[in-house]
């Protein structure tokens, strides 16, 4: 069964920085792209990053761009996502997706969501 | 940045009722195309991928089409189950990756 468990949210003043970490399990994780998409209170759903399999490709919102970055550790089945200069409108559920092919493809297994609050 | 409209971003139906969601893309994404559906306080779920493939274990009422620029969600119908909210999602190779801003299925 595939498991993702993301871990690193919190309160965070603005301009701060803040790491998200996500963990997998039950697939292969080296053979899949991996994304963050992140949600705002009431709002709907807002792509945020996603890394390749071999972390050869990434890609970014405009939203984020030089902000965040995302990379992956395949010896330990993780993604992150390292957040600064944070802003108000950076407050989100984060959730972790892994995509159905190494590169792109739908979202097919999610995690439970980590919040971050930026205030 | 490909922008994709969802319409409408509102429906009431009862159930039993044939429902269809549009969404549009701002420049041609092929059939690089996702549907969700989230209910509130929950993880999206993939439906449909690559516009017309059903993710397995995903009822047979649910069905997608389209290509270029225009997409349907279509649910042949209306179950309890299915009260909660749609996205559609592009994830076209070389974009960074958008989804339509949502469409809430309510019950009429």
């Amino acid at each position: 069964e595939v498991q993702l468990v993301e871990s690193g949210g919190g309160l965070v003043q603005p301009g701060g920085s803040l790491r998200l970490s996500c963990t997998a399990s039950g697939f292969t994780f080296r053979s899949y792209g991996m994304s963050w998409v992140r949600q705002a209170p009431g709002k709907g759903l807002e792509f945020v990053s996603a890394i390749s399999g071999g972390a050869a490709s990434t890609d970014y919102a405009d939203s984020v761009k030089g902000r965040f970055t995302i990379s992956r550790d395949n010896s330990r089945n993780t993604v992150f996502l390292d957040m600064i200069s944070v802003r108000a409108e950076d407050t989100a559920v984060y959730y972790c997706a892994k995509a159905q092919l190494e590169r792109r493809g739908g979202l097919d297994n999610w995690g439970q969501g980590t919040l971050v609050a930026v205030s | 940045d490909i922008q994709m409209t969802q319409s409408p971003s509102t429906l009431s139906a009862s159930v039993g009722d044939r429902v269809t969601i549009t969404c549009r893309a701002s420049q041609s994404i092929s059939t690089w195309l996702a549907w969700y559906q989230q209910k509130p306080g929950k993880a999206p779920k993939l439906l449909i991928y690559k516009a017309s493939y059903l993710e397995g274990g995903v009822p047979s009422r649910f069905s997608g089409s389209g290509s270029g620029t225009e997409f349907t969600l279509t649910i042949s119908s209306l179950q309890p189950d299915d009260f909660a909210t749609y996205y559609c999602q592009q994830y076209n190779s070389y974009s960074p990756w958008t989804f339509g801003q949502g469409t809430k299925v309510e019950i009429k």
